[in-house]
């Protein structure tokens, strides 16, 4: 099991560039996340996908910002115009489900760099 | 083994009272982050500590890197406190989060 595998690894953009990011969540996972990491406000929740569909988008902020997950193998992060103050580490996590105590597998994540 | 110890797995309290959590480390942590597991199933962050303490309403939470343990104080607890909570830790020179078990939570009238 190779676990969750995001690509890629490091993305650098100009300011005002599209970027799209990459998950693959761990066979068999029903529920994906995205998290953001910045040294400054830590881990950040984005959006969760359960069985493909979006079930809280509550983190993502509310412009250039969209999250899809077209097939149960992967999810795809996209961030339109980037800005510096979207450098960050991007995360991607799957997990079994919400029932009991399962902690989400994470991704090595995205560093994203925009200039 | 288990980089992160939490404790404990469960918890009951009755409303109004208070308790705490508590998430021991096999090794040098350089951050800690506590989580809470909303009913939708989304891990929502609580606290994020490089060290000492931070209060947030009826929850602060505590970090020793030195001493490598951080818990998590939850006083005159309400029913929608309920729910399962995690640490995560990440180790000198990296950013991977590394899990405890969770604890879960259930308060009672």
């Amino acid at each position: 099991n190779a676990g969750v595998i995001q690509t890629p690894r490091h993305k650098v953009t100009g300011k005002g560039q599209e970027a799209t990011l990459w998950c693959e969540p761990i066979s068999g996972h029903s529920a994906v996340f995205w998290y953001r990491q910045t040294i400054v406000q830590g881990l950040e929740f984005l959006t969760y996908f359960r069985n493909q569909a979006p079930i809280d988008d509550s983190g993502m902020p509310k412009e250039r910002f969209s999250a899809q997950m077209p097939n149960q193998s992967h999810s795809t992060l996209k961030i339109q115009s980037t800005q510096p103050q979207d450098s960050a580490v991007y995360l991607c996590a799957s997990s079994l489900g919400r029932r009991g105590n399962q902690a989400p597998l994470f991704g090595e994540g995205t560093r994203l760099s925009v200039l | 083994g288990d980089q992160v110890e939490q404790s404990p797995s469960a918890l009951s309290l009755h409303e109004g009272t208070g308790s705490a959590l508590r998430c021991n480390f096999t090794t040098t942590m350089r951050a800690v982050q506590w989580f809470r597991k909303n009913s939708r199933g989304s891990l929502i962050n609580l606290f994020y500590l490089a060290s000492g303490t931070k209060e947030n309403g009826r929850l602060k939470s505590a970090f020793d890197s030195k001493e490598r343990y951080s818990t998590l104080h939850i006083r005159d607890a309400q029913l929608e406190d309920s729910g399962t909570y995690f640490c995560a830790a990440a180790s000198s020179g990296s950013w991977q989060l590394i899990f405890g078990s969770g604890t879960q939570l259930t308060v009672m009238p």
